[in-house]
């Protein structure tokens, strides 16, 4: 069965401080896409980043950075230089390849950036 | 592209009464898919449209839910008989059928349902 695992539950730190955010996935797919989303107090989840299978390049953007490691079926994320407006939950889901490609979230990282 | 669109942003009802939400997608996604949110945990899925066809359900959605998307553009959830264990967060997610972002999913706002 598809998994995907966020152990840390609630991450706070200082503003301007590194971050990383972990995520581990169980899948018997060969091909599949990795995802990150946003969900801040407002609730919207907002779309941060697809990654597929094959492709193990990491990806930055701005501040943000992706690690992609298919041997430990690992999908970090990292928020460099963290800022106030950083605060949400992030989850990180891998799709479903049946007929839907439906998500598979995990439970989600409360990440609180304090000024 | 204005996103998508859910109404009623917040409900609250009384237990047993039924409810029916609405989705906009964004215009020309074909796939369109519900999720059910919980305080503290992830989105969970509960159904799949593309167009019109309802091509997928999960078994959380009992008998009491029943979705449509009649035209291929908007969608409704209906809830009947609603019951103290409906109350959670309801997202609506679109997704185009091809091209570079097929696999992509944009969620709306979300509805907020609450039973007492």
């Amino acid at each position: 069965a598809q998994k995907v695992t966020q152990a840390q539950t609630e991450i706070s730190v200082v503003e301007k401080e590194d971050v990383t955010l972990d995520c581990v996935y169980e899948t018997r797919d060969t091909t599949y896409y990795l995802f990150w989303y946003k969900q801040p107090p407002s609730g919207e989840l907002v779309f941060l980043i697809r990654r597929n299978s094959f492709d193990e390049q990491n990806e930055i953007s701005g501040r943000y950075s992706w690690n992609f490691q298919k041997s430990t079926s690992s999908f970090n994320f990292t928020i460099t230089a963290s800022q106030v407006v950083d605060s949400a939950v992030y989850f990180c889901a891998l799709t479903d390849l049946g007929s839907s490609y439906k998500l598979i979230f995990g439970s989600g990282t409360r990440l609180l950036v304090r000024p | 592209d204005t996103g998508v669109s859910q109404n009623p942003r917040h409900k609250i009802t009384k237990r047993g009464q039924n409810v029916t939400f609405r989705c906009d997608p964004i215009s020309e996604h074909n796939r369109l898919y519900w999720y059910r949110q919980t305080l503290g945990q992830g989105p969970e899925f509960l159904t799949y449209f593309q167009n019109e066809a309802q091509l997928e359900k999960s078994r959380l959605l009992s008998d009491r839910f029943s979705a449509e998307r009649p035209k291929g553009s908007f969608s409704t959830l209906e809830i009947q008989r609603t019951e103290q264990g409906d109350s959670a967060m309801y997202l609506c997610a679109s997704s185009p059928y091809t091209g570079r972002s097929s696999y992509e999913q944009y969620f709306g706002p979300g509805t907020r349902l609450t039973v007492t």
